[in-house]
């Protein structure tokens, strides 16, 4: 049982190069998102999907896209990277709060992205 | 919109006393509560929640959290800190009346516990 697997763990783009991060979970998981991590603005939303074929935008949305072809992966696309993109990018999943327990997250150990 | 307010940037303790984190909240309906840790380099771990029923809720490592709903707050707290315990901590809420299951997290607060 791997959990939440990520990649790249690290990654350097140019501005304007384009790039996905993998996000892929073995827990059977509905809910699956993505969070970017900033100094001193702790972890905000930017995509989250309820279930497969179905995604919604979070705080962040603006230069990212994600789809959710099957339960197990939720890609987060960045289409056109730009240094304020720069930011350490966590994906995490959960059961739905009322099918098992409460849908307390289960994070991957985090891509940190560095564009010039 | 649910929104989480953790209002010291840091905290620091001696090994061996009590400690507490500070964590306030804002739903329009009744939350979800939950405490995560983050140590260098890594993931975020659960640490507890709250869900219903007792106000104090205990998790992982000897940690417990009080609920509070007229005060809107979910501190975590430890009884006597150990140096491993030195890390990051987010608080996060969910709200129950939100189909969307989005979980908002605090901006963190950096415990540091010297020997």
């Amino acid at each position: 049982n791997a959990g939440v697997t990520q990649t790249p763990k690290f990654q350097v783009l140019k501005t304007g190069q384009s790039m996905t991060l993998q996000c892929a979970q073995d827990m059977n998981h509905e809910y699956m998102s993505w969070y970017r991590q900033d100094p001193g603005m702790g972890l905000r939303l930017i995509h989250y999907s309820v279930g497969a074929g179905i995604t919604d935008q979070g705080e962040v949305p603006n230069g990212y896209n994600v789809s959710r072809s099957t339960t197990e992966d939720f890609p987060l696309r960045l289409l056109s990277a730009a240094p304020s993109q720069t930011s350490v990018y966590f994906c995490a999943s959960s059961y739905f709060p009322g099918r098992v327990g409460t849908g307390e997250l289960f994070f991957g150990e985090g891509s940190r992205l560095t564009v010039l | 919109a649910q929104s989480v307010a953790q209002p010291e940037d840091q905290v620091n303790v001696a090994e061996g006393n009590p400690l507490t984190v500070k964590c306030t909240y804002s739903v329009s309906g009744n939350p979800y509560l939950f405490w995560y840790v983050q140590y260098p380099n890594r993931g975020l771990q659960f640490l507890l929640k709250y869900i219903t029923g007792d106000n104090l809720v205990k998790g992982s490592y000897g940690f417990e959290a009080e609920f509070n709903k007229s005060q809107t707050s979910f501190h975590l707290k430890k009884p006597s800190a150990l140096v491993s315990d030195s890390a990051l901590y987010f608080c996060a809420v969910r709200d129950r009346v939100d189909s969307s299951y989005k979980l908002i997290f605090g901006s963190g607060t950096r415990l540091l516990v010297r020997p």
